[in-house]
């Protein structure tokens, strides 16, 4: 996973527009990965995972990439909406039992 | 899923005092977990905090400090001590079910 950053990144987006929030995660071995959505005031909440024995994972409105060979996930969201605004991080599992770890997060903006 | 409430929701304190957070799940679980978010960034992982066991740090994160009780299995404190304006953070309590965690809606502190 990605260390602590600084402030997050911005996206962008038109309503109605697809997004489309990128994380790049270090540890090959990683077998399970997650997508957080944080909206101001509240806590991380589980959107969607993904194992690493997949590429490709739909939910709804919400789809997510994996690329073993670069390393890189990526979260698409269709038709966005206001109420996507929020901050979204990547988690992956590095195995056993150990703590999720987190990317740096991005701030996705609605522009209505 | 798992269902996770803390409390205080929001606190302002005096720099020299300390607080206890308390984070309720549930349903039983093994695994938790304390993270610290420092306002625009990611989520650090504070200490993990399993039934039965002493709570295991992350480095820069020390007992004395912030001290963490796990008297059973749907319930645990974090309690920052001897406060600074340093310490004005969200806190978050976190689960892990299976290979995903679920968070809590942190607690606001701020230190003056």
């Amino acid at each position: 996973g990605e260390s602590v950053g600084l402030h997050l990144p911005t996206l962008s987006v038109q309503e109605g527009d697809n997004s489309i929030i990128n994380c790049a995660y270090s540890n090959s071995a990683s077998d399970y990965f997650i997508w957080y959505k944080q909206e101001s005031g509240k806590g991380p909440q589980f959107i969607i995972d993904i194992r690493s024995n997949m590429d490709k994972r739909q939910g709804q409105r919400v789809t997510v990439l994996l690329n073993k060979t670069v390393k890189h996930l990526s979260l698409q969201i269709a038709a966005t909406q206001p109420g996507d605004s929020a901050v979204y991080f990547c988690a992956e599992n590095i195995g056993g039992n150990t703590p999720l770890v987190f990317g740096k997060g991005t701030r996705l903006s609605v522009i209505a | 899923s798992a269902v996770i409430s803390q409390k205080p929701s929001r606190d302002i304190c005096q720099r020299g005092t300390s607080l206890t957070i308390q984070c309720q799940v549930d349903s039983q679980v093994t695994m938790m977990f304390w993270y610290r978010q420092q306002p625009g960034q990611s989520l650090t992982l504070i200490a993990t905090a399993n039934q039965g066991s002493e709570a295991t740090y992350e480095s820069g994160f020390v007992i004395d400090k912030f001290p963490i009780s796990r008297p059973n299995l749907t319930f645990s404190t974090l309690t920052v001590s001897n406060m600074s304006p340093e310490d004005s953070s969200i806190y978050l309590c976190s689960v892990r079910r299976g290979d995903t965690q679920y968070f809590g809606p942190g607690t606001r502190l701020t230190v003056l």
